[in-house]
């Protein structure tokens, strides 16, 4: 089993839908967990780091369920700038692992 | 506090010549990662750092290619003999390492053609 696992996609959506991606981790000593948003031909970067309590920062909501060993993105009244791939990381023993990312098309 | 500084930013090369590539992490950054991304894929995780130690080459293959990060200067991914299936974007990222890992920053890439 992979260590971090995302749905590659890509996931077309129109435009003021709301989309949910999730990311499973396979070891359970993981210890923190972000999102990383990458845009074509660009470097990966930070998105929001995801809490044990959930955590929103406007349209998007991050959670993290431990006991299922998963986070999630949602993205609420999506827009056609947030078309890009999502990319989730986890950090463990000294290490950041990242999955390789979910493809989201934004459709007008 | 500059970010995280990668170059050249594109690199030529002919099958058979030498690529070096070079990633300064930001101040205070003691962590470095090196990642490949072919066109339309994932990144994938070649080598992770810390200053004079490699930590994990798992992603690296066996040949041809080699990493470092020297107590001064920064860390540097070589390739010897490139084909052109070394094609793709390199990414660097760094991050503080430790208790407070937290997030990790990401270089600009470099662009390697080989031709």
């Amino acid at each position: 089993r992979k260590e971090v696992e995302q749905d590659p996609g890509p996931f077309n959506v129109p435009e003021g839908a709301t989309v949910a991606f999730n990311c499973t981790y396979s070891n359970s000593a993981s210890q923190s967990f972000f999102w990383y948003r990458q845009d074509c031909r660009k470097e990966p970067k930070l998105l929001m780091s995801v809490y044990s309590s959930g955590n929103e920062d406007g349209r998007f909501t991050a959670q993290l369920n431990r006991a299922s060993q998963y986070i999630s993105l949602l993205i609420r009244d999506s827009k056609l700038s947030d078309s890009a791939t999502y990319l989730c990381a986890v950090t463990l023993d000294d290490k950041i692992i990242f999955g390789k990312g979910t493809r989201l098309h934004i459709l007008p | 506090n500059a970010g995280v500084m990668q170059n050249p930013r594109h690199l030529v090369r002919r099958r058979g010549q030498e690529a070096r590539l070079r990633c300064s992490p930001m101040k205070g950054h003691s962590h470095v990662y090196w990642y490949r991304q072919l066109p339309e894929e994932g990144l994938k995780f070649m080598v992770y750092l810390q200053k004079e130690n490699i930590i994990d080459e798992s992603g690296m293959p066996k040949e041809r290619f080699s990493a470092e990060f020297p107590k001064e200067g920064p860390s540097i991914l070589r390739i010897q003999q490139v084909v052109r299936g070394d094609s793709a974007a390199y990414f660097c990222a760094s991050s503080l390492g430790g208790q407070g890992i937290g997030e990790a920053f990401f270089g600009q890439g470099t662009r390697l053609t080989v031709v």
